[in-house]
């Protein structure tokens, strides 16, 4: 079974410019989450799906981050735009959304590097 | 305001001693708790998790201790083995917000080292 792809790896920018991250979750998984992981950091849940809905944004930054699923399969998630802050990395997980265990499978994350 | 937290930054073990890894959280409203390992620049990968209504799960050399009263989890490992160096990160879940809403709060992690 493929896990969790991610795409790109590793992403330099300048301050101010946009950046765009794609994941695509393991088949047959309807939910799917948004982390970012700064350094020295737990992950922290950005945002979350449940197929192409949104269930919780609440630790999103709306004004510069926005993300979708439009055909509740694959995501992007969005930054636009930049700031040297938002340097971290950008892990996507999904789950089956009734899994006993409660357990979510992530994917290698996108490393960003803001200057 | 840190509801999950892991308070050893790091710990040293020798190989097929027990490592004992520990977590504290504040919110009673978690209903899953669960343990990842991560290696350098890969994502997390689940290890285990506990229901809040049990006490203790266990699944061959890994066994997670809930005590609820303390609001306290903990990791076991034995014996460990050198691959067993890793970051280990303490997670919780739960409909805390509502909605189905079941993102993971996560401890800032601890960094296991297995000495030969």
């Amino acid at each position: 079974e493929a896990g969790v792809a991610q795409s790109p790896r590793y992403k330099i920018i300048e301050k101010r410019q946009s950046v765009a991250f794609w994941c695509n979750p393991i088949s047959g998984h309807a939910t799917l989450y948004w982390y970012q992981q700064i350094l020295g950091q737990g992950p922290k849940l950005l945002i979350q799906f449940q197929n192409n809905g949104v269930v919780d944004d609440s630790q999103l930054p709306k004004d510069r981050f926005s993300a979708e699923r439009l055909k509740g399969v694959d995501s992007t998630l969005k930054i636009q735009p930049a700031k040297l802050e938002d340097s971290a990395v950008y892990l996507c997980a999904s789950s089956l959304g009734n899994s006993a265990l409660g357990e979510q499978f992530f994917g290698p994350g996108t490393r960003l590097t803001v200057l | 305001d840190q509801q999950v937290k892991q308070n050893s930054p790091s710990l040293s073990v020798q190989e097929g001693r027990i490592s004992i890894l520990n977590c504290d959280y504040t919110n009673s409203m978690f209903d899953y708790f669960l343990w990842y390992k991560k290696y350098p620049a890969e994502g997390p990968t689940f290890l285990i998790s506990i229901s809040s209504i049990k006490d203790k799960n266990e699944d061959g050399r890994f066994t997670v201790f809930l005590n609820k009263s303390a609001k306290h989890l903990s990791l076991h490992i034995v014996p460990s083995q050198p691959g067993d160096s890793a970051v280990y990160f303490c997670a919780a879940s739960g409909s805390v917000s509502g909605g189905g809403a079941d993102g993971l709060t996560f401890g800032k992690g601890t960094h296991l080292i297995i000495q030969p």
